[in-house]
């Protein structure tokens, strides 16, 4: 059964860098391509990008320039950072495992349970 | 960028049929996903490849697309299915960009 657990800060200033882990158990995150989702308090879901099997990403293009999302193949995690984050970048994020062939089609399931993170001085 | 569109509510007597649309110019060409998102919960898929059920979803939630706008239907709607769903598809050009409907809340009363 794939699980997948995000932690990190609650709590990030204005201007500095949101950083998160998500630890996956059940699978390797050499099998498949991961990805980060984020939900503003009261809004809707916002893809933020995936890191793949073999280490490649893509991002969206609205934050490509400040996130950044690798894996760590020895502890089984994946990371996210976000730099010069504002009060807008206050969300819950998620991590996802995607499903299907990655070239024209895929979906996420299962996802983490989320984390909280308050941009805040 | 791409954009998928659905009604921001839908409401329904304990029973009645809910259907919640979802609507994009990709859709003729990708499949169409559900998410289903309870109040503090994190979002669970119903409805993969537009119409198959991941296992222990309930049978009265079907899925379906034609040309540019996929449905959801829950069927006989129950007080549990209260919650906000998303669809969720592709785009079709360049790299797969990954994109999320607005959301619509379900109220069951």
């Amino acid at each position: 059964q794939v699980q997948l657990q995000e932690s990190g800060p609650g709590l990030v200033k204005p201007s500095e860098t949101l950083s998160l882990t998500c630890t996956v158990s059940g699978v390797s995150v050499t099998d498949s391509y991961w990805s980060w989702i984020r939900q503003s308090p009261g809004k809707g879901l916002e893809w933020i990008g995936y890191v793949s099997y073999t280490g490649s990403t893509d991002y969206n293009p609205s934050l490509k320039n400040r996130v950044t999302i690798s894996s760590d193949t020895s502890k089984n995690q994946l990371s996210l950072q976000l730099t010069f984050v504002t009060a807008a970048d206050t969300a819950v994020y998620y991590c996802a495992k995607e499903y299907g062939d990655y070239v024209s089609d895929n979906w996420f399931d299962p996802w983490g349970q989320g984390t909280l993170v308050t941009v805040s001085s | 960028s791409y954009e998928l569109t659905q009604p921001p509510s839908v409401s329904v007597s304990p029973g009645q049929t809910a259907r919640i649309t979802c609507s994009g110019d990709a859709l003729p060409k990708k499949y169409a996903y559900w998410y289903q998102q309870k109040s503090g919960q994190a979002p669970v898929l119903v409805i993969y490849e537009d119409y198959k059920r991941p296992s222990g979803i309930p049978e009265r939630l079907s899925g379906s697309r034609s040309g540019t706008m996929a449905t959801l239907t829950i069927s006989g709607a129950q007080v549990e299915d209260e919650a906000d769903y998303y669809c969720y598809s592709t785009d079709t050009r360049g790299n797969l960009e990954r994109v999320f409907g607005g959301g619509t809340t379900l109220t069951v009363l």
